[in-house]
């Protein structure tokens, strides 16, 4: 079973960019992620499908600040002129035939 | 639009039961795995199991494997998580998830 691996925080200036970092365990790094968005009191809101490749998809709503890009095993969420909302925990996730699997999320400071 | 709406916030006592309930609509029900979340206060998202509605095959992440029971009422595009008999450590958030849509969470607290 896959295993998912995010620090646990991060921190960046309003208007500036972050990239946080989703990694696969070993013999996964072929593995589709999602990144997931959870503002403080508000449920999980998916925030887009990212493939090896680097391909991406956003989900419906997604302002186009938010990007994904892939190397090796290591999956990474880039948010662009960060925005005070930003502030929130990055959850990555993924998936095989028998099971689903969460990252231990990264709490996002907007400072 | 793709919603899934969830049934209200529970207080139990520990040995009780319980059934949560999770609705989708805006899609076809049956066509789409949906899943359930436990959130336990200030921590992370767990996977709990999912199951396809069209043929209810269901699949159980290990730590929860007997521990609860989800099924699907595809009649009504209903989903459940149901428990026999409660613990206090049951207290936590409870989300259903579809892969890109999420509901509004069910807060079940277990207090003697």
């Amino acid at each position: 079973q896959p295993v998912l691996t995010q620090s646990s925080s991060a921190s960046a200036s309003l208007g500036s960019s972050v990239k946080l970092t989703c990694t696969l365990s070993s013999g996964h790094s072929s593995y589709i992620i999602a990144w997931h968005q959870q503002q403080p009191g508000k449920a999980p809101r998916y925030l887009m499908k990212l493939e090896a490749s680097g391909s991406y998809n956003r989900g419906s709503g997604v302002p186009d600040r938010f990007s994904g890009s892939s190397s090796g095993a290591d999956r990474f969420l880039t948010i662009s002129n960060l925005q005070s909302e930003d502030e929130a925990d990055y959850y990555c996730e993924t998936w095989d035939s028998n099971t689903r699997v969460f990252g231990g999320g990264t709490k996002l400071t907007v400072l | 639009e793709v919603q899934l709406v969830q049934s209200g916030a529970e207080v139990k006592k520990p040995g009780e039961s319980l059934k949560i309930s999770c609705k989708g609509s805006g899609y076809s029900f049956t066509s789409y795995w949906i899943g359930w979340v436990r959130q336990m206060p200030g921590k992370g998202l767990d996977w709990m199991g999912i199951i396809y509605p069209g043929d209810s095959d269901t699949r159980y992440s290990p730590s929860f494997q007997g521990q609860v029971t989800i099924s699907a009422d595809k009649s009504i595009s209903t989903a459940y998580l149901q428990w026999s008999s409660l613990k206090a450590s049951d207290t936590a958030m409870y989300y259903c998830a579809r892969f890109d849509s999420w509901g509004q969470g069910t807060l079940v607290t277990v207090s003697s």
